[in-house]
């Protein structure tokens, strides 16, 4: 069976640094996408980037090229979204979610929600 | 890069047919493949179509998607309506440099 399991909530300030994951298993971890949502309060989903854990190709939107990084680490097969100074504007669920192929999710993770707050 | 504009929301009764909109701004509807998520209350989306009109195992077949080159538009229809539709659904493609595009999502409400 096919899952995805992401860290727990996290509350921060701003300016703080974060690291979120994402454990795939159930499949060849290596051998598909993973990719990074974010969906804001009461608002819609937003794709912010793609990494294939096989070779580390990662593709970012150019909302979020900066302002996150994407990274993967296929030995423990575990996916992370990253930020090095947080704000109150990143305050969201981030959802992880596996690529089907290159081009759409077929498996989501829970969801890490995000608050970031003075 | 391109955008995929979806109706806010929208509204039937359970029984009735319901179609969705996908318009994408530039560049063919046809040229890149489109998904369709449904997302329920406080739950993670899900994909009820991909590849245009191809639906995963588990999804009933009262879900199917299409697309029209002549508005430039996917859509997903939902026959039959039930009220654990209701949810809000968000159309998904990408460009030739694999970067992908949500539409803004539509509140269906099933009442």
């Amino acid at each position: 069976e096919v899952q995805l399991v992401q860290s727990g909530a996290e509350v921060k300030k701003p300016g703080e640094s974060l690291k979120i994951s994402c454990k795939g298993s159930g499949y060849s971890f290596t051998s598909y996408w993973i990719g990074w949502v974010r969906q804001m309060p009461g608002k819609g989903l937003e794709w912010m980037g793609i990494i294939y854990p096989g070779d580390s190709d990662t593709r970012y939107s150019p909302s979020f090229q900066g302002q996150v990084t994407i990274s993967a680490d296929k030995s423990i097969s575990t996916a992370y979204l990253q930020w090095s100074s947080l704000k109150a504007s990143d305050t969201a669920m981030y959802y992880c979610a596996k690529g089907a192929t290159a081009y759409y999710f077929d498996y989501w993770g829970q969801g890490t929600l995000v608050t970031v707050s003075s | 890069n391109f955008m995929l504009t979806q109706p806010h929301s929208v509204s039937e009764s359970p029984g009735k047919t319901v179609t969705i909109s996908c318009t994408r701004s530039s560049g063919s509807i046809a040229s890149n493949y489109v998904q369709w998520y449904q997302q329920r209350p406080g739950s993670s989306p899900t994909t009820v179509i991909y590849e245009d009109n191809q639906r995963p195992s588990g999804v009933p077949d009262r879900f199917s998607g299409s697309i029209d080159s002549s508005s430039n538009s996917a859509s997903l229809t939902i026959s039959g309506l039930k009220t654990e539709d209701e949810a809000d659904y968000y159309c998904q493609s990408y460009d030739s440099s694999n970067y992908w595009v949500f539409g803004g999502g539509t509140k269906l409400t099933v009442l």
